[in-house]
Order: C-alpha cells, then structure tokens, then sequence
C-alpha cells in the first residue's frame, strides 16, 4: 500500500532564506506527483506536476524534483517571503486519478 | 470561469440527520472527486466518476453516497450523519484521469455533526 509522509510536519523560516520540504512515497511505480499549497480555510491550489518521466520542473521561485527510485521528491522554495506561509501538500498519482494518495503537509511560516 | 465551487461552505448537523453537499465546476471537466481532510491524515478519496452518470467508489466511501446526474455536477450525500464524519469536505475535477492534468480544487465545506 502506497503511503506518503512530508517532513518536517512544520517548519519556521525567516524571509529570504532558501528552503527545502521533503516528500517520501514508499511505492516508486508512481505515475507522476503533484505539488500543492493550500491557505488556512481555503482549498488546494496545484504549483508544480512532475510526471514519472521527468527529473523536475520549475515555477518561478519553486523547483520540484522527482526521484522515484529513493521514493523522494522535494520542493525547493528560493528567497522565501511572508507570502509563502501556507500548508504544502505532496500528492502521489498511480495509473489513474482514483488512486491518489496524498501527504499530510508541512506547515510553512516565513517570519518577516 | 468560477472553477469549482461548492455549496454550502459551512454547516452543522445533529447525529441521524442527512444533508446533500454540492459541487459544481465550469470547465467542462470529465473528472470530479470527493475528498476528506482531517488534522494529521491529508486528503482521502470518499467516491469519484469519471464522466456523467458514472461514480465509483475510493478509499473511504462507507456513510456517503454520490451522484452525476449532469456533467458540470457531482453531490455528495449523507444519509444518516455520525460524529466521525465531522471533517472539511474538498471537491476536486480534472480534464481527465490520466497523463499530466492537474486537478482543480474547490474551497471546502467544512461540516461538523455533533
């Protein structure tokens, strides 16, 4: 059974530092995985889709990598600001969207 | 384009008492979902479809049914509501299942049954 754990469960940073957030899957024949930020009260909005054929993708400041053979994938956020404070969700695709497995999110505050 | 949109965004309910949770999306996506978030254990699948008239079940769907009677439409219901329901409801929809589409989230419902 696919799981998906993000560490840290929350991470204080102050603003302008580079940070990384972990995502570890325990199944590596993922179809692809999905990055998402959701604000307190408010639904998830997707930043950046790797499919199991690609290394990473880049967003502006964010940069998403895939390694399915460790089962890891980390989003690098640069030159962090207070507006980047918000939970961070990874999510795991298989061969089709009803097996979707999401992470349980790191919570992210960028002090000023 | 609204997106997804759901109704209502709260709501509180007695133990036994049934209510319909709305979602409707304007992108003529052939994909809609129903998810649950609670503290610590991310999002879980409760039922999906994957076009109109069509809905299967995820990985919690016992206490919840759903339809698709129009494509732009998918409700979520509860028969009979236990405490162990309370949780924020997401509804989500894709173009389809497969390949890179991303999916599109609603804003929530946050549901409580005392």
């Amino acid at each position: 059974k696919q799981e998906v754990t993000q560490i840290p469960a929350a991470l204080s940073v102050p603003e302008g530092e580079n940070l990384v957030l972990n995502c570890s899957f325990t199944d590596s024949a993922i179809y692809n995985l999905q990055w998402f930020r959701q604000d307190p009260g408010k639904g998830l909005t997707s930043l950046l889709l790797i499919q199991s054929s690609q290394r990473e993708q880049t967003s502006g400041r964010l940069n998403a990598s895939l390694d399915k053979s460790s089962g890891r994938s980390t989003l690098y956020i640069a030159a962090s600001q207070p507006g980047d404070s918000a939970t961070y969700l990874c999510a795991v695709m298989k061969t089709s969207y009803d097996k979707v497995i999401f992470g349980p999110g790191t919570s992210l505050s960028v002090i000023p | 384009n609204a997106g997804v949109t759901q109704t209502p965004k709260f709501r509180v309910l007695k133990t036994g008492q049934s209510m319909t949770l709305l979602c409707a999306q304007d992108m003529n996506h052939e994909y809609m979902y129903w998810y649950r978030q609670d503290p610590g254990m991310g999002l879980r699948l409760i039922h999906y479809s994957v076009g109109e008239g069509t809905t299967a079940k995820g990985e919690v769907p016992d206490g919840y049914n759903v339809s698709r009677l129009k494509k732009q439409n998918f409700l979520l219901g509860l028969e009979s509501a236990a405490p162990s329901q309370t949780s924020v409801y997401f509804c989500a929809s894709s173009p389809s299942g497969r390949g890179a589409n991303e999916q599109y989230f609603g804003p929530g419902t946050r549901l409580t049954v005392t």
